[in-house]
């Protein structure tokens, strides 16, 4: 099955910084990658998705991931982290009914 | 109008007993997921089903029973509860992998 890594347990930033949290990826075919926020006591809301096309992807709350198939990684972006960025992001990859997610990384934004 | 919806949230009980969590999805999709979050926040996936067939059962002990009595709705119930089935379990439901997946809020079990 494929598996995910994020190498990150825990980054801290200062609020305006940018940010750039890890993927990387195992899986035989072309995969699809997901990364998904997390806050206390929450469900997990989907940032935004790659599964064809421009490698470079837009999400939601201003975050963007980029595909390098060579590197088999998945990175999320943010130019300027806000205070309300402070969550665990989760990286997942997934087919044919199946979605595995990594470890999670958990983002602090000092003010 | 919630996508996903879990009940209950919040769900204490005694080791040994026989529990259920029920999970409806009214978004129209195919394809719905137990997933167990542990204390470490670590996200393993449990069991998927598509249009009521199983189609992953990820080593899960046979404690754990899903039904799936339509499309919309995965039931996960827990016989003889010991006290690592303490956790987070989340439901999930997609149309087609590619999309991603929609989460319920989460069921909190507290086994004591």
């Amino acid at each position: 099955a494929q598996s995910v890594t994020q190498p990150d347990i825990h980054i801290t930033v200062s609020e305006g910084a940018s940010l750039e949290l890890r993927c990387n990826y195992s899986y035989g075919a072309t995969p699809y990658l997901f990364w998904y926020v997390q806050s206390p006591g929450q469900g997990l809301q989907l940032l935004l998705k790659y599964f064809s096309g421009d490698t470079l992807v837009q999400g939601i709350k201003g975050f963007e991931a980029e595909f390098k198939r060579s590197q088999s990684s998945f990175n999320l972006r943010k130019p300027s982290v806000h205070w309300s960025d402070a969550a665990e992001y989760f990286c997942a990859v997934g087919a044919n009914d199946d979605m595995r997610f990594g470890a999670g990384t958990r983002l602090t934004v000092k003010p | 109008d919630t996508a996903v919806s879990q009940t209950p949230k919040y769900l204490v009980t005694q080791m040994g007993n026989d529990k259920s969590i029920k999970c409806e999805q009214n978004l129209g999709h195919d394809t719905m997921y137990w997933y167990k979050q542990d204390s470490k926040k670590f996200l393993k996936i449990m069991f998927s089903y598509n249009n009521k067939e199983l189609i992953i059962n990820e080593t899960v002990p046979n404690r754990f029973s899903p039904k799936s009595p339509d499309k919309a709705h995965l039931n996960l119930h827990i016989n003889s509860l010991e006290l690592g089935d303490s956790a987070v379990y989340f439901c999930a439901s997609s149309q087609g992998t590619e999309l991603g997946a929609f989460f319920g809020q989460g069921t909190r079990l507290t086994v004591v």
